[in-house]
């Protein structure tokens, strides 16, 4: 079945480092690949997403470029910011299934000023 | 514009008791999903409704779970018996689109999370 497998957390940075966030996928077919983002005592907010091999989504300085090639879909920030803080996640849809999200199990990311 | 709404918020439940879950939909949206989210772990899939029909309940763990969406709007997921292993936040989405725009986003609700004692 289909599945999605993301960088191990908890993530701390600097303000102003650089992040990435990995994410591979396994899927049957085409999937669509979406990041979500989950700040505390909030629900899961869409941050981007891409439909198709090539495809870069982008989204608060934030960016993910799905790779067919590499099976991956990895996040990225040039720079982040305190406000960054919140639990990532990963998700695909429309591989096996075409409708249900599968999700990795999220990172978590810590921005210190 | 109101996003997706869930109650209630919290509950605590003793173990073998019936709990119900609510789940306010976008208004107009078509499909609607549950999902389970254990401590430290992405959401999984429970079910999926397209306005009344439920037309996948595959990620249901048990025949205690039953979710239903009568009017095509507001939605409904049941636990009988509850044991601990039930304990989880459980997320409520919708999008606008049918079946097959699988791209299409899910907006998610705050959730409920569900102890179990």
């Amino acid at each position: 079945g289909d599945s999605v497998t993301q960088m191990e957390g908890p993530v701390t940075l600097s303000e102003e480092a650089f992040l990435t966030i990995n994410c591979t996928y396994t899927a049957t077919g085409y999937p669509s690949l979406f990041w979500y983002v989950q700040y505390p005592g909030e629900g899961l907010q869409l941050l981007l997403k891409a439909t198709k091999a090539d495809d870069k989504g982008s989204n608060k300085g934030f960016e993910a470029t799905y790779r067919k090639e590499t099976t991956s879909f990895h996040l990225e920030k040039g720079s982040v910011q305190v406000s960054d803080s919140a639990v990532y996640f990963c998700a695909l849809s429309g591989g096996g299934s075409n409708y249900k999200l599968t999700f990795g199990k999220g990172t978590l990311l810590t921005v210190n000023p | 514009g109101a996003g997706v709404s869930q109650s209630p918020r919290y509950k605590v439940a003793k173990r073998g008791q019936d709990v119900a879950l609510r789940c306010d939909p976008i208004s107009g949206h078509v499909s609607l999903f549950w999902y389970q989210q254990a401590l430290g772990q992405g959401p999984e899939f429970l079910t999926y409704f397209q306005n009344e029909a439920q037309l996948d309940k595959s990620g249901l763990p048990s025949d205690r779970f039953f979710a239903e969406r009568p009017e095509g709007s507001v939605s409904t997921l049941k636990i009988q018996r509850t044991q601990q292993e039930d304990s989880a936040v459980y997320l409520c989405a919708s999008s606008l689109s049918l079946q097959g725009a699988f791209a299409d986003t899910q907006y998610f609700g705050p959730g409920t999370r569900l102890t179990v004692l």
